[in-house]
């Protein structure tokens, strides 16, 4: 099946440190999800994003809607070692119930 | 908030054993997912259902088959288990807005071993 381009595929980062990653694809999304799955658990959802051009926070996490449709990206400012686990990206094509997923970004965190 | 649960964290079957999963959301979702994790390929969706006794199969669906015989509870089968079936299942529900926003939430995830 169809996947996203999601980058960096794993990041070690001092404690206080900002974090960004993104997700690309050739097709047009109208919903761009980003999840955290820690070990052994399932993904959570962080932010979701409707409108292109859409900026959304929550908490520490911003993400954005591309302009294009085609991306998305999201920040982690001022990381902490509870940040560690993976994230992933998912999108939802108009018409579609299905999500495409990215193959995550590992996120580590020194403290 | 949304809540999905998975009928069991960790299951271990032998070969040849029919395996049922069960999933349960509580939010009235018209869509549910059954996927499988396995490391360096990411979520693959196994099948879904829009609606109670409807199923469409996803990207992996040799090998499973479901069952949703109420709108809050969707089950995956292993007919047969084979060792290749070890892995990390997920279910997940959403509302369905007929292509209006719409947000998956996953359970917590079944980590079976076929032995």
């Amino acid at each position: 099946g169809q996947q996203l381009n999601q980058s960096p595929q794993s990041m070690f980062i001092q404690e206080g440190e900002d974090v960004s990653m993104n997700c690309t694809s050739s097709s047009i999304f109208n919903t761009w999800l980003w999840y955290k799955q820690d070990p052994g658990e399932g993904p959570v959802l962080l932010i979701a994003l409707y409108k292109a051009g859409e900026l959304t926070s929550n908490g520490r996490l911003t993400a954005q809607f591309g302009i294009t449709r085609k991306d998305s990206f999201l920040n982690i400012s001022a990381s902490i070692p509870s940040d560690v686990g993976i994230y992933f990206c998912a999108g939802l094509q108009g018409g579609s119930e299905k999500l495409v997923f990215g193959k995550g970004t590992k996120l580590t965190v020194n403290p | 908030d949304v809540k999905v649960t998975q009928s069991s964290r960790y299951l271990v079957k032998r070969t040849g054993e029919k395996v049922f999963l069960e999933c349960v959301q509580d939010m009235d979702h018209e869509n549910m997912f059954w996927y499988r994790q396995d490391p360096g390929l990411g979520l693959r969706l196994i099948y879904f259902s829009y609606d109670v006794k409807m199923k469409e199969k996803g990207d992996i669906p040799e090998g499973y088959s479901v069952s949703r015989e109420k709108k809050e509870r969707f089950s995956l089968i292993l007919e047969s288990a084979s060792t290749n079936q070890t892995s990390m299942y997920l279910c997940a529900s959403s509302l369905s807005l007929a292509g209006g926003p719409d947000t998956q939430y996953f359970g917590p995830g079944t980590r079976l071993t076929v032995l």
